[in-house]
């Protein structure tokens, strides 16, 4: 099946600071959408980016579909976006519409 | 903005107990999905429903679980008899006509 890589898996950053989180993949995607997981185990949608870039206030995302990548950018990071990031996938050779999730990288936003 | 619905947010059962985990999808949404995620692991396909009937299964989602769209409005994840193995938290998802998944807050599952 296809295989989702994120990196860094852990990430620790000042009040402040900005950061970009990667997610590989390997294989053509329909859909790719990044999550983040907070404290009390939601998963807040963040973006559905299969391709193309998006902005939605400090966040942005892009995927390089050709290139099988995409990236968060997280700008002047604060104590409430510390929570698990993650990047799902479904497979463009999918007929099910499962998204396959990457491990996550933990971000810790220190004060 | 709409929403995916679940309740309860939290359950705690037996081992060899039955539950129901429920969910309200969008309305107006096609396309529906249960996940599971286990404590410090990853998010888990287990099975996706269209049109009445189980359109995609993980290995996971093996007799002891079903799934029922018992009305227009509810989805529903059975656990027929549970296990310890079975404690994580389940995830409701529903898609409209695009690919976009909208997911609901969980449920987190606890067997004792």
């Amino acid at each position: 099946g296809i295989q989702v890589e994120q990196s860094p898996p852990d990430l620790i950053l000042q009040e402040g600071a900005n950061s970009t989180l990667r997610c590989n993949f390997s294989d053509s995607v329909n859909n790719l959408q990044w999550f983040h997981q907070n404290p009390w185990g939601q998963l807040i949608n963040l973006f559905y980016i299969p391709s193309g870039t998006k902005q939605n206030g400090r966040l942005s995302a892009t995927t390089v579909a050709t290139e099988r990548y995409s990236l968060l950018y997280i700008s002047s990071s604060q104590t409430t976006d510390s929570g698990v990031y993650f990047c799902a996938v479904e497979p463009a050779s999918n007929s099910g519409y499962a998204l396959n999730f990457g491990k996550g990288t933990s971000l810790l936003v220190t004060p | 903005e709409p929403e995916v619905t679940q309740t309860p947010s939290h359950q705690v059962t037996q081992m060899g107990q039955e539950v129901i985990l429920r969910c309200v999808p969008i309305s107006n949404h096609l396309y529906f999905y249960w996940y599971r995620q286990i404590l410090g692991q990853k998010v888990e396909f287990l099975v996706s429903f269209y049109n009445n009937e189980i359109s995609e299964k993980s290995e996971i989602f093996d007799d002891q679980f079903s799934v029922e769209r018992p009305d227009g409005s509810n989805f529903t994840l059975k656990i027929r008899s549970t296990k310890l193995e079975d404690s994580a938290m389940y995830f409701c998802a529903s898609t409209g006509t695009g690919y976009e998944q909208y997911f609901g807050p969980g449920t987190r599952l606890t067997v004792t």
